[in-house]
């Protein structure tokens, strides 16, 4: 079945680049998504990238995916306090199936 | 403001109790969704309606009844609440064809925080 996974946590020094990776596993998903979640808010569609690509550079953001491997990360560089949320990343074919969220903690 | 609204924001109620929570979008879209968030963050999809027909019902028990009286609203009616039915509880809504855009973003409401007692 869909299957999309996440490690929980991550603690980066501000100014520091952040990778947050992801696996999922329908090889028929069109879009990959990171959506970002910060406290008390709904979610916010940070970045995507099509099934074709490799790679999608968006201002801070870098977005990596191999397909072969179902990976997907997500760079973001110079990392701020600001940063501090939860990264969902998600697949889709028909419907959205996130993975259970990246605490992301940006100390100084 | 163009965006997807909830009502309400808190919903604090007794076990057994039936409640609503209402979604409105103003941005158009032919699909509607509901998702629930639980204590740990957990994202699932419940129920998707495209033009006010349901296409996506996940494993949800048959006590939550989603409603969309036109396209631009879904309701979620809830009977009989449970205490684990406690969560968040997030509308979205995106357009289903590309209308020149490569992708189809799913726009979320702010949530509805459910709690039972």
């Amino acid at each position: 079945g869909e299957d999309v996974e996440q490690s929980l946590f991550l603690s980066v020094r501000e100014g520091d680049s952040s990778v947050i990776n992801c696996t999922y596993t329908d090889s028929s998903s069109t879009y990959l998504y990171w959506y970002k979640q910060e406290p008390g808010a709904g979610l916010q569609l940070l970045t995507y990238i099509f099934s074709n690509m490799d790679m999608k550079q968006d201002q801070r953001l870098t977005v990596l995916l191999n397909k072969k491997d179902k990976h997907l990360s997500l760079r973001i560089a110079d990392t701020q306090t600001g940063d501090s949320a939860i990264y969902f990343c998600a697949e889709s074919s028909n419907k959205l199936i996130f993975g259970a969220g990246t605490r992301l903690a940006v100390h100084p | 403001d163009t965006a997807v609204s909830q009502t309400p924001k808190y919903l604090v109620t007794q076990m057994g109790n039936d409640k609503s929570i209402k979604c409105e979008q103003n941005l158009g879209h032919d699909t509607m969704y509901w998702y629930k968030q639980d204590s740990k963050k957990f994202l699932k999809i419940m129920f998707s309606y495209n033009n006010k027909e349901l296409i996506i019902n996940e494993t949800v028990p048959n006590r939550f009844s989603p409603k969309s009286p036109d396209k631009a609203h879904l309701n979620l009616h809830i009977n009989s609440l449970e205490l684990g039915d406690s969560a968040v509880y997030f509308c979205a809504s995106r357009h289903s064809g590309t209308s020149g855009r490569l992708y189809n973003e799913q726009f979320f409401g702010p949530g509805t925080r459910l709690t039972v007692l």
